[in-house]
């Protein structure tokens, strides 16, 4: 597709469950990132990849978080136990380079962790 | 450790004002910043990304200044419009990092027509 899609576009979990969210970034873009937002602040940094390594997850909150990009194209974030602190949404982003080009965000994932 | 704020949190002008988003930014060190736009319930939009050697960068009826020296920069927008009505964030990199991004909280900006 044109942009970055993200899917579910909303997910609801109770306190405990697994969760996977998916990015599926511009085709041919390098640099795949994760971002969190909370309500009414700014996306945070969780993880950054560039193809398939990962090269950066020092924004990961703890180790129930963990993401993947096995072939350098789709990307999962799973969450494993997840807490109510974990609600948030979720944003993917490409960039067709990691240097100097703009960063392009899909629409993002809620997770309600109830 | 980059940190970015932005000033208002909140504005609200009528339908045809020329206005201006500040964001100021810790760390001088920083190879670009970006601005972007977030309607409600979205991801974010690239609008505006000026590299650390140019001084402004236009896009129609948006342009985005960048003092690195005082750690500054300012998003003009030109003749605003109730469609121009969202969240204005702007990010810049961490210190040397070329990737990773540190985000401003966000002016909310409310057009009234």
């Amino acid at each position: 597709g044109a942009g970055v899609s993200q899917s579910p576009r909303y997910k609801v979990a109770k306190r405990g469950q697994d969760v996977a969210l998916r990015c599926d970034p511009i085709s041919g873009h390098v640099s795949l990132f994760w971002y969190q937002q909370a309500l009414g602040q700014g996306p945070e940094f969780l993880t950054y990849f560039q193809n398939e390594a990962q090269l950066d997850k020092s924004g990961l909150p703890s180790d129930r978080f963990f993401a993947e990009r096995p072939e350098g194209s789709v990307s999962t974030l799973k969450i494993q136990r997840t807490q109510q602190e974990d609600s948030a949404v979720y944003l993917c982003a490409s960039s067709l380079t990691g240097v100097g080009s703009p960063l392009h965000f899909g629409n993002g994932t809620r997770l309600t962790v109830t | 450790k980059q940190e970015v704020t932005q000033i208002p949190a909140a504005l609200s002008v009528p339908e045809g004002e020329n206005l201006v988003l500040n964001c100021s930014f810790t760390d001088s060190a920083i190879y670009n910043l970006q601005w972007f736009r977030q309607d409600p319930g979205k991801g974010l939009t690239s609008l505006l990304l000026i590299q650390s050697s140019q001084r402004e960068q236009t896009s129609g009826r948006l342009n985005a200044s960048l003092d690195k020296s005082s750690g500054r920069s300012t998003l003009y927008i030109a003749a605003s419009q109730p469609g121009d009505s969202a969240t204005y964030l702007c990010a810049a990199p961490i210190p040397s990092g070329t990737y990773k991004y540190i985000f401003g909280t966000g002016t909310r900006l409310k057009v009234l027509a």
